[in-house]
């Protein structure tokens, strides 16, 4: 229950193009959604994150997409750069206090120029 | 500059060895926490700390241990009853509260020789 589950574990895109990367989560006591992005031999770094009260969040190119009903959400990256290939890390936590994140397996994302 | 600082970047230990990884933060945050990640895999929860000298165990930590005697340290010991310590270990730290970030040092990868 303490699962979070992401796929693809890989995905190409072009240049320009639509990349989508979809979590889905089992319990419903987690309270916070982040997703991390990282670049090879760096640590995980914060791009943008969702309460469960709300559907939708953008921020500049990125948007997350928040079904609270089917326990899933998922990352939108538009007009994907290739400056946007890394590993994106979807997670959740549970409870508040210290930030006890379950991580997604992660998806390399490449984008072909 | 704020932020979080883990040291060596590359660490290399012989079987049976036990090997104590540095983390050290200057972001004035009360949460410390160590994740272990591996190949094609999500980050995993070693050890977490909310306040200092007390730690607790997350959902990996079995043949490592903690301490957390400073606010700013939080340094981890592999010991030699880790059956499979290669790996890269990340640090990361926040302020204890609901929706806060996280931030992440730039890892550690301890080979196993």
């Amino acid at each position: 229950q303490q699962q979070v589950k992401q796929s693809p574990q890989s995905l190409i895109v072009q240049k320009g193009g639509i990349s989508i990367i979809n979590c889905a989560y089992e319990n419903t006591a987690f309270d916070y959604f982040p997703w991390y992005q990282q670049f090879p031999g760096k640590g995980p770094a914060l791009l943008i994150a969702i309460r469960p009260d709300v559907s939708e969040k953008k921020e500049g190119r990125f948007t997350i997409s928040f079904n609270k009903s089917a326990k899933q959400f998922s990352l939108h990256i538009m007009d994907s750069q290739p400056g946007d290939s890394a590993t994106y890390f979807c997670a959740a936590r549970v409870g508040q206090g210290a930030q006890k994140l379950v991580f997604g397996q992660g998806t390399r994302l490449t984008i072909n120029p | 500059d704020g932020g979080i600082t883990q040291s060596p970047k590359y660490l290399f230990r012989k079987e049976g060895q036990n090997v104590t990884l540095s983390c050290e933060q200057n972001l004035n945050h009360d949460a410390m926490y160590w994740y272990r990640q591996d190949p094609g895999q999500g980050l995993r929860l070693i050890y977490y700390s909310q306040i200092v000298n007390d730690f607790q165990k997350g959902d990996i930590a079995e043949g490592y241990s903690v301490s957390r005697e400073k606010k700013e340290s939080f340094p981890l010991t592999v010991t030699s009853a880790q059956k499979n310590p290669t790996a890269f270990y990340l640090c990361a730290s926040s302020i204890a509260g609901l929706g806060t970030e996280a931030f992440f040092g730039q890892g550690t990868r301890l080979t196993v020789v």
